[in-house]
């Protein structure tokens, strides 16, 4: 059973675009959610994150939106850079610091 | 500090075979964590310690797959026997107990079975 979801699977953006990615659960008790970037073979690092008292958290070019109430959140890349080419995977915390649990990622390619 | 130290970075194995992983947490984290991923399946959590004490595990993941925290600066992930199907990577990752603290993973080890 996946807990959280991710779409697009994949996705291609020209450079300075806005990339959007999607990410959707099903646990309401979830309250943390980071999004994880990863570039080939290395691990996963932490790119943002936001509870969910909150709506919305920025962080320069990275912006996560969040919607509890439909339990979906987002994360928007504006001017996206050739750099930000990578798998970034949205993941969701329980209450009691248990363990992340992942969506399957999505794929970011940026054209210059 | 140093980061997540994963060893071997790749391993190659026979079907058949037993295949350790190991794994050495950031200083001062007392959660350490074991996934595995694939392209289909994504990150799939294997183990969850906290200071030693096994609080989470994969439940389809329990037949052959075996983690242990020796220490607090030292786990290791057992795979037997090994399978094709096992083919993926291995990442370890660690964190300060308590939320929301980041969770820093390692490198991973990339498992070929034939």
């Amino acid at each position: 059973q996946q807990q959280v979801r991710q779409s697009p699977q994949s996705l291609t953006v020209w450079e300075g675009e806005t990339a959007i990615l999607n990410c959707s659960y099903e646990n309401s008790a979830f309250d943390y959610f980071p999004w994880y970037q990863q570039f080939p073979g290395e691990g996963p690092a932490l790119l943002i994150s936001i509870l969910s008292v909150s709506d919305k958290k920025e962080d320069g070019r990275f912006t996560i939106f969040f919607n509890k109430r439909e339990k979906k959140l987002s994360l928007h890349i504006a001017d996206s850079q050739p750099g930000d080419s990578a798998t970034y995977f949205c993941a969701a915390r329980g209450q009691g610091g248990r363990a992340l649990i992942f969506g399957t990622g999505t794929t970011v390619s940026v054209s210059p | 500090d140093a980061g997540v130290t994963q060893t071997p970075r790749h391993e190659v194995a026979e079907k058949g075979q037993t295949i350790i992983l190991k794994c050495e947490p950031v200083s001062g984290h007392n959660d350490l964590f074991w996934y595995r991923q694939t392209k289909i399946q994504g990150l799939e959590l294997l183990s969850y310690f906290r200071s030693k004490s096994l609080m989470e595990d994969g439940g389809a993941f329990k037949d052959r797959f075996k983690a242990e925290m020796l220490n607090s600066s030292f786990s290791t992930l057992k795979i037997q026997p090994t399978e094709p199907k096992d083919s993926a990577v291995y990442l370890c990752a660690s964190r300060r107990s308590g939320t929301p603290y980041e969770q820093y993973f390692g490198p991973g080890t990339r498992l070929t079975v034939l």
